[in-house]
């Protein structure tokens, strides 16, 4: 069990916005950047943001990350059936991850 | 393109050794940090162990200190794990990844490293 907590799956239609909430502490989240990362099917994760709230080049800003106190937050809008996916936070002192959150696009 | 390979994963009892490799191009191999993550289906990602660019300073996650060592070889490009008394919890996909901007910015394919008891 991940120090770092998101829920286990979310859902929502095409075209809708979604979040994805990383729950952690003033140990890990508080005093630490987060990452993001988006995991597809078969496949090795890839960097969605890192610092909080960066996008490295070629992720489209459909896809957003934020951090407030010891939480932190990716967003995902205009979803589209690509982005059904395993999204994993995680923070950069221990490099902890959070458990993952399996997006589906209805 | 910057791209990480693995390879030499495999099939090993319990108690036994692996060395996975991990060769890179596209990128200053000898100008990054490089860490090794894996992946269980029960306990998603975990950190593993990160080597410094010039190989100087090594870190590791408690559960492998003591049994696994990280190793760079910048002349050839290549970063290397070396597993020594394996047990079945370290049975995982493990990926070589590069760090940068307090992430791992690039992640390889992945290699399979099956522990049987």
């Amino acid at each position: 069990q991940s120090v770092l907590t998101q829920p286990p799956s979310v859902s929502a239609a095409p075209g809708q916005k979604v979040t994805i909430s990383c729950s952690g502490s003033s140990s890990n989240i508080g005093n630490n950047y987060v990452s993001w990362y988006q995991q597809l099917p078969g496949t090795a994760p890839k960097l969605l943001i890192y610092e909080n709230d960066k996008r490295p080049s070629g992720i489209p800003d459909r896809f957003s990350g934020s951090k407030s106190g010891t939480s932190a937050t990716l967003g995902i809008t205009g979803l589209q059936t690509g982005d059904e996916a395993d999204y994993y936070c995680a923070t950069w002192d221990r490099k902890v991850f959070g458990g993952g959150t399996k997006l589906t696009v209805l | 393109e910057v791209q990480l390979v693995e390879s030499g994963g495999g099939l090993v009892q319990s108690g036994g050794s692996l060395r996975l490799s991990c060769a890179a191009s596209g990128f200053t191999f000898s100008h990054f940090w490089m860490s090794w993550v894996r992946q269980t289906p029960g306990k998603g990602l975990e950190w593993v162990a990160t080597i410094k660019p010039d190989g100087s300073e090594k870190y590791y996650v408690d559960s492998v200190e003591g049994r696994f060592t990280i190793s760079r070889d910048n002349a050839k490009n290549l970063l290397y794990l070396q597993m020594h008394s394996l047990r079945a919890e370290d049975t995982a996909v493990h990926y070589c990844a590069r760090e940068w901007g307090s992430s791992f910015d690039c992640w390889g394919q992945g290699t399979l490293v099956t522990v049987s008891s």
